[in-house]
């Protein structure tokens, strides 16, 4: 089955700097990766997501790159703010029941 | 629109107590659901999931169990809880045998055992 692993596990950065979270996956027939954001006791919220015929996306601030080769991908916060401030977790599936997510990231923006 | 709910939203129960807790979607018909545990600071544990009424897959071996009795319900229960099963419970849905697999999560359980 599929095994997701993401690095760091803890990330502090400085209010306006860059953050990059990495994840691997080891099914190649994976071709969905979501990342999920998650506020202290809240549920992951979907922010962004990649399909595998896509070497990269962005939504404003956030931008998400894919290797199929090296099958890693990652996610990059341009202009953090303190409102960055959460756990984010990766995932990745082939056919949807077999989403595996990664351990998470937990994000805290200094201002 | 879709909409996920669950209840309780906390619960603490004694060991070797009984435990269910409900999820329900509305706004969609024949989703996927699925049953995920995550422990204080850690990642998320992928419990169970559903494809339709009566099915139900488990990944983990563990003293809990799920149910579908409707096409937007499912149920996770125990019947005798460990200290172990503490943990922020959360369900799932997606479009059902569709191409976009994004799952969305309801609002959590936080279980704690004692």
């Amino acid at each position: 089955g599929e095994n997701v692993e993401q690095h760091p596990s803890t990330l502090s950065v400085q209010e306006g700097d860059s953050a990059v979270i990495k994840c691997t996956y080891s099914d190649s027939a994976s071709n969905y990766f979501p990342w999920y954001k998650q506020e202290l006791g809240k549920r992951p919220q979907l922010i962004i997501d990649i399909r595998s015929n896509v070497g990269e996306k962005k939504d404003q601030r956030i931008a998400v790159t894919l290797n199929k080769t090296a099958k890693h991908f990652s996610l990059h916060i341009t202009e953090t703010q303190p409102e960055d401030s959460a756990v984010y977790f990766c995932a990745a599936s082939s056919f949807g029941n077999d989403m595996r997510f990664g351990a998470g990231t937990r994000l805290t923006v200094k201002p | 629109s879709q909409t996920i709910h669950q209840w309780p939203a906390t619960l603490v129960q004694p060991v070797g107590s009984p435990l269910s807790l409900e999820c329900t979607v509305e706004g969609t018909s024949n989703p996927n659901l699925y049953w995920y545990r995550q422990a204080a600071g850690r990642g998320l544990q992928l419990l169970f999931y559903s494809v339709g009424i009566g099915q139900i897959s488990s990944e983990v071996p563990q003293n809990l169990s799920a149910s579908r009795p409707q096409d937007r319900q499912f149920i996770l229960s125990s019947k005798k809880l460990l200290l172990s099963d503490s943990g922020f419970y959360l369900c799932a849905w997606t479009v059902g045998g569709a191409t976009t697999r994004t799952q969305y999560f309801g609002p959590g359980t936080r279980l704690l055992v004692l």
